[in-house]
């Protein structure tokens, strides 16, 4: 099993629909926890960061529950430019570890 | 200002060949990372040096691999001999100091080993 899991989609919902996506860890001891998205053929980039109050940036929010072992990200109104993959990143600071998830891919259609 | 550079940005090779691929990180930065990203397994990270140093490379696949960064402004990633599993986008990232999550990812060199 792997230590960080997400859904890979694709996730296609229509343009000004709200979509949300789960991604969970197995070690307990992960300390912080981030989005990035990553674009076709492009680099990933730092989208958030997740907080256990909950994190909110426009139209994102970010989750993470440490009880359930799992982060989410919320999208609201999506728009035609979020199509991408979202990729999960756990890092254990004590291990110097930083894990990636293998992604989830969100499609937008007019 | 500049972000990661990486070259070459696209590279095909034969198998049994020696394949360097180098990196520049943003400057000011202390923390450079090497993935590998494929559809079978995703982005892995391969090694990352703080301070010019490795911290982990338990990434790295086997002795074929190997990864060097001589100062802070330069680094390389050396496959010998390639292999046609070794076909992937390769990526360099760099963070600044205490703040590793904030990766600042390079444009990929994309590799084919035939």
């Amino acid at each position: 099993r792997k230590e960080v899991e997400q859904d890979p989609g694709p996730f296609n919902v229509p343009e000004g629909a709200t979509v949300a996506f789960n991604c969970t860890y197995s070690n307990s001891a992960s300390q912080s926890f981030f989005w990035y998205r990553q674009d076709c053929r492009k680099e990933p980039k730092l989208l958030m960061s997740v907080y256990s109050s909950g994190n909110e940036d426009g139209r994102f929010t970010a989750q993470l529950n440490r009880a359930s072992q799992y982060i989410s990200l919320l999208i609201r109104d999506s728009k035609l430019s979020d199509s991408a993959t979202y990729l999960c990143v756990v890092i254990r600071s004590s291990a110097s570890k930083i894990i990636f998830g293998s992604g989830t891919r969100l499609s937008i259609r007019p | 200002d500049a972000g990661v550079i990486q070259s070459p940005r696209h590279e095909v090779t034969e198998m049994g060949q020696e394949v360097t691929l180098r990196c520049k990180p943003i400057s000011g930065h202390n923390s450079l990372f090497w993935y590998r990203q494929t559809m079978m397994r995703g982005l892995e990270l391969l090694i990352y040096f703080n301070n010019n140093v490795p911290i982990d490379d338990s990434g790295m696949p086997e002795d074929r691999f190997s990864a060097k960064m001589p100062n802070a402004s330069f680094s390389t990633l050396k496959i010998q001999p390639s292999e046609p599993r070794d076909s992937a986008v390769y990526f360099c990232a760099s963070s600044p100091p205490g703040r590793d999550y904030e990766q600042y990812f390079g444009p990929g060199t994309r590799l084919t080993v035939t």
